[in-house]
């Protein structure tokens, strides 16, 4: 089993539109939970670590499950910039520094 | 602002070649990574280091080896590239223990064919 995962998608939406993706993990001892954000053809970028309480960074809203062992991200109204591919990243207690990606899930917003 | 600088954008080498991609970061970060990422297969990654002189394997280090001299600079060696090594490389960094405050900085990749 993976160590995390993701629905690829895609997921297109209109402009404006409220989007949810969802991540999970398998192991249970996971401390730190991101997601980051890859633009085509770029590196990856921190986009928000992700809180036990759930954490919302203007349009975006994170919420982590440790129970069910799964972390989301809500983009609310969105915006042509928010085209991407978002990675559910995660940091198992054991493993200094190291982090663990999910292979990503792509959005396009159109027009 | 974190930099971390891969020495090249595009590089075309011949099966065989050894092959050299250099990363360099300049926040004094002690951690230090090798990732390549492959369409359908995300980030894998290859080596990382948490000190200078200090090597782990990732999960896919065969075919690779690495070498950390000095805390800022960290390369990736293909002692002798194959087809199947053609991918974007991206080298990252990290202070402390990959918590909250201490994420990963990426380099802008290195896309590497291997004819």
């Amino acid at each position: 089993r993976k160590e995390v995962e993701q629905d690829p998608g895609p997921f297109n939406v209109p402009e404006g539109a409220t989007v949810a993706f969802n991540c999970t993990y398998s192991n249970s001892a996971s401390q730190s939970f991101f997601w980051y954000r890859q633009d085509c053809r770029k590196e990856p970028k921190l986009l928000m670590s992700v809180y036990s309480s759930g954490n919302e960074d203007g349009r975006f809203t994170a919420q982590l499950n440790r129970a069910s062992q799964y972390i989301s991200l809500l983009i609310r109204d969105s915006k042509l910039s928010d085209s991407a591919t978002y990675l559910c990243v995660v940091r198992r207690g054991s493993t200094l520094g190291r982090l663990y990606f999910g292979r990503g899930t792509q959005l396009t917003v159109w027009p | 602002d974190v930099k971390v600088t891969q020495s090249s954008r595009y590089l075309v080498k011949r099966t065989g070649e050894k092959v050299f991609l250099e990363c360099v970061q300049d926040m004094d970060h002690e951690n230090m990574f090798w990732y390549r990422q492959d369409p359908g297969l995300g980030l894998r990654l290859i080596y990382f280091s948490y000190d200078v002189k200090m090597k782990e394997k990732g999960d896919i280090p065969e075919g690779y080896s690495v070498s950390r001299e000095k805390k800022e600079r960290f390369s990736l060696i293909l002692e002798s590239a194959s087809t199947n090594q053609t991918s974007m490389y991206l080298c990252a960094s990290s202070d402390g223990i990959g918590d909250h405050n201490s994420p990963l900085h990426f380099g802008n990749g290195t896309r590497l064919t291997v004819t």
